[in-house]
């Protein structure tokens, strides 16, 4: 299986500030068509996750330009600009490139 | 508006069976792979199974292989969880989503205990 190495687990930022969370595979998440499916998702307390960035990053309908997500083969990032009290919450990676599909750990971005 | 919305929830001792649903709207339900996935109480997402658009191709975590089944009914934008010989382990909330589209359920909680 494909393991997701996400990093840090708890994120503590300022609002304004910035925020980078890292996603390492075990393996290369390029599929064989070409395209690397790893995507970042965001989990507010009590809600189901929602979309901020897929296949690396394509920012999902909705979401703010201060999200970014970047990368290739096993290594990728997402970077929030400028956080608002609205980004804080539990974000994970997925990579939907190898059965079984897997998430990375999670990583708490809360208030310092 | 795209919406998923899960039923089935509940409390079962291990060992027994229970199936959860999940209704689409909003979209081209047979047009798109769906998934299951859950979540722990206070632990982190973990995908369970994948069914494609038309039935022809399911995939499962191996924590749920030979005990979950997943299905579809297209002509009533309906998706399926059969979940037999549950285990304590398996007590979390389960969503459906719909991946391509970007689209989660509100969940379900499936509690498993005697």
């Amino acid at each position: 299986d494909v393991v997701m190495t996400q990093t840090p687990v708890s994120l503590p930022v300022s609002l304004g500030g910035q925020a980078s969370i890292s996603c390492r595979s075990s393996q290369s998440l390029v599929h064989s068509n070409g395209n690397t499916y790893l995507h970042w998702y965001l989990q507010k307390p009590g809600q189901s996750p929602q979309l901020l960035i897929y296949r690396v990053s394509n920012r999902f309908s909705g979401v703010p330009d201060r999200f970014s997500g970047s990368g290739s083969g096993t290594d990728f990032t997402l970077k929030i600009s400028r956080v608002e009290p609205e980004d804080l919450g539990d974000y994970y990676c997925l990579q939907s490139t190898h059965f079984p599909r897997t998430f990375g750990g999670g990583t708490k971005l809360e208030l310092k | 508006e795209v919406q998923l919305v899960e039923s089935g929830e509940g409390l079962v001792q291990p060992g027994s069976s229970m199936k959860l649903s999940c209704v689409a709207s909003g979209f081209t339900f047979s047009n798109y792979g769906m998934n299951w996935i859950r979540q722990a109480p206070k632990k982190g997402l973990e995908w369970i199974a994948l069914i494609y658009y038309d039935s022809s191709s399911k995939y499962y975590a191996d924590s749920v292989k030979g005990r979950f089944t997943i299905s579809r009914d297209n002509s009533k934008n309906t998706l399926y969880l059969e979940m037999n010989s549950l285990r304590s382990e398996d007590t979390a909330m389960y969503y459906c989503a719909n991946w391509e589209l970007g689209y989660w359920g509100q969940g379900v909680m499936v509690t498993v205990s005697s």
